[in-house]
């Protein structure tokens, strides 16, 4: 079976520094997705940013990056610039590759960002 | 534009009480569904999915049930509620072909009493 794993279950940051929440993954698939979601006190889902596992460009969005080691199967978020508006929850996803898209997450990792 | 629609936001039902939370799409066609619970500060965890009308698949064996009348719509039930059922309860969906990662309703907070 697919695991993802989120080794932080909290973290804080001050506002505008950095932080990078980490997550590792297993599959036998050799083409899959990663993604991050963040959840914000509201528990509305929202996407932050999508991996592709055959790109070995890492994907950016805006102040958002991921580093992506296919080998290790490490993929951490990197916030840039944290703002108060980070504070929330992040879940680690990967669709193992699944035809039925379905992801596996992790437990996540509740970010605060502090003033 | 696809749109996902989630309802009731909220809900407080009386323990053996019967349940029914509603998820449409729209926008898009023949779309894999999916319903996850999330208790408070927790992880996702998911209940059940479908990949066509009247597909059912399910992760976790409960006194839940799920059903896919229609190509864009996905409903969760229960006969009689259970104090565990209490719980953050979230749509999702995904294209059938290609990747496209989900796209979540608004969620439905249900407390059991």
């Amino acid at each position: 079976a697919q695991t993802v794993t989120q080794s932080q279950p909290e973290m804080s940051v001050q506002e505008a520094e950095t932080v990078t929440l980490s997550c590792t993954y297993d599959t036998s698939e050799n083409n899959y997705y990663l993604f991050w979601y963040k959840q914000p006190p509201s528990r509305q889902m929202i996407l932050v940013i999508r991996q592709e596992a055959y790109k070995q460009q890492n994907a950016t969005e805006n102040r958002f990056s991921v580093n992506f080691q296919k080998a290790a199967k490490s993929f951490s978020l990197k916030i840039s610039d944290s703002q108060l508006g980070d504070t929330a929850m992040y879940f680690c996803a990967s669709n193992g590759g699944y035809a039925g898209n379905m992801l596996t997450f992790g437990g996540g990792t509740r970010l605060m960002v502090k003033p | 534009s696809q749109t996902i629609h989630q309802w009731p936001a909220t809900l407080v039902q009386p323990v053996g009480s019967p349940l029914s939370l509603e998820c449409t799409v729209e926008g898009t066609s023949n779309p894999n569904l999916y319903w996850y619970r999330q208790a408070a500060g927790r992880g996702l965890q998911l209940l059940f999915y479908s990949v066509g009308i009247g597909q059912i698949s399910s992760e976790v064996p409960q006194n839940l049930s799920a059903s896919r009348p229609q190509d864009r719509q996905f409903i969760l039930s229960s006969k009689k509620l259970l104090l565990s059922d209490s719980g953050f309860y979230l749509c999702a969906w995904t294209p059938g072909q290609g990747v496209g990662g989900y796209t979540f309703g608004s969620g439905t907070r249900l407390t059991v009493v």
